[in-house]
């Protein structure tokens, strides 16, 4: 049972790119979402997903992009990169129903753009 | 809406002194609170959470919270801590109905345990 899995840990971008955050959850869990922390700033979401299909936006969505095809797998597009986008990033999972308040974090991406 | 402020960015403490992280928040609707830990690197788990009935919850690692309807606070204390509760600690808010688990995070709090 691996929980939440990110890849990559770190990445380098040019001003311009794109690129696609990986999350996977292996534990069935309905809801998903993506958030990003910047010092001072706590974490702050970004889009989530409360099944296949279904996703919404965040606090801080522009920029970034979601779709969840499969209940495991949530990834995040940064469409143009910009060096505002610069942080680390979090995807986190939960169960519905009467545990859903407790989330599942993986261990991050540290994105730099330059 | 929910907003959370956490009063200090950085708590210095020496090892075996007590110490406490506080925590208010403002939301025109019940919420659920929760602490969460950062350890260096890694990313966030939950430490404790008040979802209803009594207003002191503890954590199996010594720390313990206090919901304060009145004054809208949630502060965490530990009576003794050690070099390893050294690491970020997180503030947060979900409303209760609707909220699909949104987190509102404050922007946390370094603490920092010396010997």
């Amino acid at each position: 049972n691996a929980g939440v899995t990110q890849t990559p840990k770190f990445q380098v971008l040019k001003t311009g790119q794109s690129m696609t955050l990986q999350c996977a959850q292996d534990m069935n869990h309905e809801y998903m979402s993506w958030y990003r922390q910047d010092p001072g700033m706590g974490l702050r979401l970004i889009h989530y997903s409360v099944g296949a299909g279904i996703t919404d936006q965040g606090e801080v969505p522009n920029g970034y992009n979601v779709s969840r095809s499969t209940t495991e797998d949530f990834p995040l597009r940064l469409l143009s990169a910009a060096p505002s986008q610069t942080s680390v990033y979090f995807c986190a999972s939960s169960a519905t129903g009467q545990h859903s308040y407790e989330q599942y974090f993986g261990p991050g991406t540290r994105l730099t753009v330059t | 809406a929910q907003s959370v402020t956490q009063l200090d960015s950085q708590v210095p403490v020496f090892e075996e002194a007590p110490v406490e992280l506080r925590c208010n928040y403002s939301s025109s609707v019940s919420v659920y609170l929760f602490w969460y830990v950062q350890y260096p690197n890694q990313g966030l788990q939950l430490l404790l959470k008040y979802l209803s009935g009594s207003t002191l919850v503890k954590s199996i690692n010594g720390f313990e919270a206090e919901f304060n309807k009145s004054q809208t606070s949630f502060h965490l204390r530990k009576p003794s801590v050690h070099i390893s509760d050294t690491a970020e600690y997180f503030c947060a808010v979900s409303p209760i109905s609707g909220g699909y688990n949104k987190l509102i995070f404050g922007a946390g709090t370094r603490l920092a345990v010396h010997p």
